[in-house]
């Protein structure tokens, strides 16, 4: 396989449940993100990983909590979510976060909580 | 306040009908704009990116050009393929990873 690979493409989850979001990159890159994509807004940042340790998190609530075991896989593990976090979560990886190097994406994880 | 502005928000053309997208940025310092695509139901591919005042980079069809303020997304003769989201980012010298992106142009080509 080649690129960002997300799974579950789709989830649909209540609001007591637990879950996971899985990403795994295939680039040979050392920078993973996680970024969420609702309806009408730009794609806002949630977290950024390099060489595994996180270097951002963009004020995410507690409920979601990433872990990235090394730098080809992401996950984002999600807990007592609410309604609006109903979204497109989209994983992205690059060469490093700090140079200039594009970020690729993968196809995300359509989420709808009930 | 880092910020991108996208417009216009929605678009219809002809297929063969040229035109232009605009990304207005403010940002403290540039390292990059970067273009993408996204197809519904899929994630945001890569197309360009420009790094100073004057750059310009050509794809098919596409022409991205970059100015201190604003950068257009030029559309030669576009095809019903070329129907898609266009979502223009930067990243500032300041953030580490961090791409601020607008809210997209939602571009369909007509036959």
């Amino acid at each position: 396989e080649t690129g960002v690979t997300q799974t579950p493409r789709h989830l649909v989850m209540g609001m007591t449940n637990k879950k996971s979001l899985k990403c795994e990159q295939h680039l040979g890159h050392n920078a993973m993100y996680w970024y969420k994509q609702s309806a009408k807004k730009p794609l806002e940042l949630m977290f950024v990983y390099n060489f595994k340790e996180q270097t951002e998190n963009n004020s995410v609530p507690s409920r979601f909590s990433p872990e990235c075991p090394n730098s080809s896989h992401l996950f984002l593990h999600l807990h007592t979510l609410q309604p609006e976090d109903s979204a497109l979560y989209l994983c992205a990886s690059s060469q490093a976060p700090t140079g200039d190097q594009p970020q690729h994406f993968g196809d995300g994880t359509r989420l709808s909580i009930l | 306040e880092d910020q991108v502005t996208q417009s216009p928000e929605a678009l219809r053309l002809q297929e063969g009908e040229s035109s232009s997208l605009n990304c207005s940025y403010t940002v403290s310092g540039l390292r990059g704009l970067f273009w993408y695509r996204q197809d519904p139901g899929k994630g945001p591919e890569f197309l360009f990116t420009l790094y100073s005042a004057g750059e310009e980079k050509e794809k098919e069809r596409l022409k991205a050009t970059l100015t201190k303020k604003e950068s257009f997304l030029h559309i030669t003769a576009p095809k019903p393929e070329d129907s898609a989201t266009y979502l223009c980012a930067v990243q500032a010298t300041s953030n580490t990873g961090k791409l601020i992106f607008g809210q997209g142009t939602t571009l369909q080509v007509k036959p």
